[in-house]
């Protein structure tokens, strides 16, 4: 089993539109979860961590199920600027720990 | 804002050159790790580097060495390239402060061509 594991896509979808993206993680000593967002030829920036108890900011929603060791991210009223690869990463180990990078979601926003 | 400066946005060597890759940090950040992303594959971790003459192999160290003499400057050494290396390679910085959370911020990456 990959140790995180996202579906690649590409999840096309129209302006509007409310679209989730999910991920599974094999590690269950994982202690941190983050999205990160990822523009076609340019690095990957921090979107958001991901908490327990789930999180949100502004139309990004990010939940956790440690239990089902299961991530998602949902992206409501969905912009063309939304249109980039999201990657979920895992963190196991404490302050040292290295993140794991899934391969990454693709979302195209289309007018 | 965290600033991770990559030397060069791309680069083209030749087969069996010894080449460089440079990443500088502004931030005093005590973490840094070099990546290389390929179509397919994702994100793999290469080398990294908790502190200053500190280095732990990541993924796939082969081919690969690096070098940290100074906390803001990781630097990355393909001893005597190959074809198949040609790749984005991207390095990262990241405090060990205040807990758990903390982020990695990546500089702009450096598509590297082996020829």
């Amino acid at each position: 089993r990959k140790e995180v594991e996202q579906d690649p896509g590409p999840f096309n979808v129209p302006e509007g539109a409310t679209v989730a993206f999910n991920c599974t993680y094999s590690n269950s000593a994982s202690q941190s979860f983050f999205w990160y967002r990822q523009d076609c030829r340019k690095e990957p920036k921090l979107l958001m961590s991901v908490y327990s108890s789930g999180n949100e900011d502004g139309r990004f929603t990010a939940q956790l199920n440690r239990a089902s060791q299961y991530i998602s991210l949902l992206i409501r009223d969905s912009k063309l600027s939304d249109s980039a690869t999201y990657l979920c990463v895992v963190k196991t180990g404490g302050s040292q720990g290295n993140l794991i990078f899934g391969k990454g979601t693709k979302l195209s926003v289309k007018p | 804002d965290v600033k991770v400066t990559q030397s060069s946005r791309y680069l083209v060597k030749r087969t069996g050159e010894k080449v460089f890759l440079e990443c500088v940090q502004d931030m005093d950040h005590e973490n840094m790790f070099w990546y290389r992303q390929d179509p397919g594959l994702g994100l793999r971790l290469i080398y990294f580097s908790y502190d200053v003459k500190m280095k732990e192999k990541g993924d796939i160290p082969e081919g690969y060495s690096v070098s940290r003499e100074k906390k803001e400057r990781f630097s990355l050494i393909l001893e005597s390239a190959s074809t198949n290396q040609t790749s984005m390679y991207l390095c990262a910085s990241r405090t060990t402060g205040r807990g758990n959370n903390q982020p990695q911020h990546f500089g702009d990456g450096t598509r590297l061509s082996i020829l």
